[in-house]
């Protein structure tokens, strides 16, 4: 079964500590990996795409990594600001289908 | 560059009417997605038109419809609501030039309440 699963579900940490955000999935013939930031009430918006070859991908300060070998993917985000308060989404895509994790909610605590 | 727009922003209908969202591109994009966001499903994805074609399909019944004019703008359709229906659709577009690359835009969005 075609499945994303994100943990932990949500996450509170201090400003200008860093964090580490997980992406398993079991999605089948892997096409690419995405990694959405989604603000209360807005669209979201893309950070990181990531294709079968690539196993870091790096957007300012959100780091992702990808390991298609044991199907995991993380956002690592460094030095956290207050404005990094948001939804973070991991996407897979496979064949002309995608699937979508249930996201990690972080808040940063000033 | 204006960025994806979507209206209406808001909409309250009731169970068995019909509804229709429209989607505006970023200028140049010619792929339309249409996603379903709400808090027990997190985001699904509806379809995607691309040059007025629908190019995927997500697992909607087909009271989900869409499509996409020459000028790229892409409609959604609802017939029949059920309270289930109730969310945020979300639309995106991309240039598409690469499909397993490509970055995605989203709007932001339009909350349908279903009574």
């Amino acid at each position: 079964k075609n499945q994303v699963e994100q943990s932990p579900q949500s996450l509170i940490i201090l400003e200008g500590k860093n964090c580490t955000l997980q992406c398993n999935y079991t999605v089948s013939p892997f096409s690419n990996l995405r990694w959405y930031k989604q603000d209360t009430g807005r669209g979201p918006v893309s950070l990181t795409i990531m294709t079968f070859s690539e196993n870091t991908k790096s957007n300012g300060r959100y780091t992702a990594t990808l390991d298609a070998d044991t199907k995991q993917s993380s956002l690592h985000i460094t030095a956290s600001q207050l404005s990094d308060s948001a939804s973070y989404i991991c996407v897979v895509s496979f064949n002309n289908d995608m699937r979508f994790g249930a996201g990690t909610r972080l808040t940063v605590k000033p | 560059k204006a960025g994806v727009t979507q209206t209406p922003r808001y909409l309250i209908k009731t169970r068995g009417q019909q509804v229709t969202l429209s989607c505006s591109p970023i200028s140049g994009h010619r792929s339309v997605s249409w996603y379903q966001q709400t808090p027990g499903q997190g985001l699904q994805f509806l379809f995607e038109y691309f040059s007025e074609t629908q190019r995927n399909k997500g697992n909607f019944p087909g009271r989900f419809s869409g499509r996409q004019f020459s000028n790229s703008r892409s409609e959604m359709n609802v017939s029949t609501l059920e309270l289930g229906d109730s969310a945020l659709y979300l639309c995106a577009s991309s240039r598409r030039d690469s499909p397993s690359t490509d970055t995605q835009y989203f709007g932001p969005g339009t909350r349908l309440t279903v009574l």
